[in-house]
């Protein structure tokens, strides 16, 4: 059964740094999104790309965030400069298309120090 | 602004009995969905159900089945004869009914322990 895939799975960098999680969507899927989720709490949108740009982004997604979707099948989100509350798990999702659910990756747990 | 409320933060039951899962949400929306997801020990997220806003019928799989009602802008999720590998972090979601983004607004989640 197709599944999103995401790497890392467990990311540890400095604060500073800039970091880039990778998500590969399912195949034949049109919409995709990153979420997060930091410990114990609930998942956040993020931000929503269709069309090789972005459809929404929620208050969260700020000039430090950036998304790409350089190849046909690769989706990354970029925090160019990572601060101690970013660190949280990052989900991946993708969607066929209007009116489907959408999928979920495994995630990437992301550490700041 | 779409809301989802899930007031239960954390369910202890044993082995075999029945639980439910209450969810409430808001949104001004005439038409949207609503799901439900399971997030294990392990993390990931896996989707379970997905229901637009004009199918008020309720759905049974096997052990889980779904109840929305409408009228009290609710949509809950029971477990039957629970195991324990229902043990998880259960999770509603809204979304609305609308080109391009769609994006899930998620409630709380309600952590559930089935305990043998």
């Amino acid at each position: 059964e197709p599944e999103v895939t995401q790497t890392p799975s467990h990311q540890v960098t400095q604060m500073g740094q800039e970091v880039i999680l990778r998500c590969v969507p399912i195949s034949n899927h049109l919409y995709f999104y990153w979420y997060r989720q930091i410990l114990g709490q609930k998942v956040e949108f993020l931000v929503s790309f269709y069309n090789n740009e972005i459809s929404e982004k929620s208050e969260i997604f700020d000039d430090q965030f950036s998304v790409e979707r350089p190849d046909g099948s690769n989706f990354t989100l970029k925090i160019r400069s990572t601060k101690l509350e970013d660190s949280a798990m990052y989900f991946c999702a993708s969607r066929e298309g209007e009116n489907y659910e959408q999928y979920f990756g495994p995630g990437t747990r992301l550490t700041v120090t | 602004a779409q809301k989802v409320t899930q007031a239960q933060t954390e369910i202890s039951v044993v082995e075999k009995e029945d639980v439910t899962l209450d969810c409430v949400y808001e949104t001004r929306d005439t038409t949207y969905y609503l799901f439900w997801y399971k997030q294990p020990p392990s993390g990931e997220l896996v989707f379970l159900i997905r229901r637009n806003s004009f199918d008020e019928q309720n759905e049974i799989s096997g052990r889980y089945s779904w109840n929305f009602q409408k009228s009290t802008s609710s949509f809950n999720f029971t477990i039957t004869a629970s195991q324990v590998v229902d043990s998880a972090v259960y999770f509603c979601a809204l979304s609305g009914w609308q080109g391009g983004s769609e994006k899930l607004v998620f409630g709380k989640g309600m952590k559930l322990t089935v305990n043998p």
